[in-house]
């Protein structure tokens, strides 16, 4: 079964808004992923946060993670047209090293 | 630059073949895996591999096996292919680490079957 999912499933913001993405999970996890993939393309990892970790920044990203709530943000400041993507969370963790992704969430960044 | 690369971009074949899908990577990644994706699915992970000759199942491995005779080559062999597996095949590598690391993805292969 998959491990996260991701909320909202579509989302439309104007160019220059900040477009947050929410991810939650089932169980205990090392890490959490959160990648990006443009339309008909495989995926690219765009940053990683550790079950230890709280806050991770990354240029534009930050990403958040509550484990207690087994729930993780991804926040992208000032959008550009060029972030219009499907962005996907991934956990990896517990006794293997399996990377399991969730639905995604579909961003549009209006002009 | 690091490198996931499966054999075809896209890919159309008969129901009850034998299809073959392959993935090479440069990176000396123990870990391989096989997704597939379909709309309003997200990525559900077919087979995954820690090692040579090592697999073990994910969460649809119905249908599909895997080979990995070779420690960068990671291949998804569908027995007898149907309709209800056409669909967009990624494969994916990754470092064997306590903590984990990223995937690096291929382009993905379209499979269409027909």
């Amino acid at each position: 079964s998959q491990q996260g999912e991701e909320d909202p499933q579509a989302l439309s913001i104007q160019e220059g808004e900040n477009a947050t993405m929410n991810c939650s999970y089932k169980t205990s996890i090392n890490n959490l992923q959160w990648y990006r993939q443009n339309s008909g393309r495989g995926l690219v990892h765009l940053i990683l946060i550790r079950s230890n970790e709280r806050e991770k920044h990354s240029g534009r990203l930050r990403v958040t993670l509550d484990t207690s709530k087994k729930s993780s943000s991804l926040l992208i400041t000032a959008s550009r047209a060029a972030d219009t993507a499907s962005y996907f969370c991934a956990t990896a963790g517990g006794r293997d090293d399996k990377i399991i992704f969730g639905k995604g969430t579909r961003l549009h960044i209006l002009p | 630059d690091v490198k996931v690369t499966q054999s075809s971009r896209y890919l159309v074949k008969r129901t009850g073949e034998k299809v073959f899908l392959e993935c090479v990577q440069d990176m000396d990644h123990e870990n391989m895996f096989w997704y597939r994706q379909d709309p309003g699915l997200g990525l559900r992970l077919i087979y995954f591999s820690y090692d040579v000759k090592m697999k073990e199942k994910g969460d649809i491995p119905e249908g599909y096996s895997v080979s990995r005779e070779k420690k960068e080559r990671f291949s998804l062999i569908l027995e007898s292919a149907s309709t209800n597996q056409t669909s967009m095949y990624l494969c994916a590598s990754s470092l064997l680490t306590e903590m984990n690391t990223e995937a690096f993805f291929g382009q993905g292969t379209r499979l269409t079957v027909v």
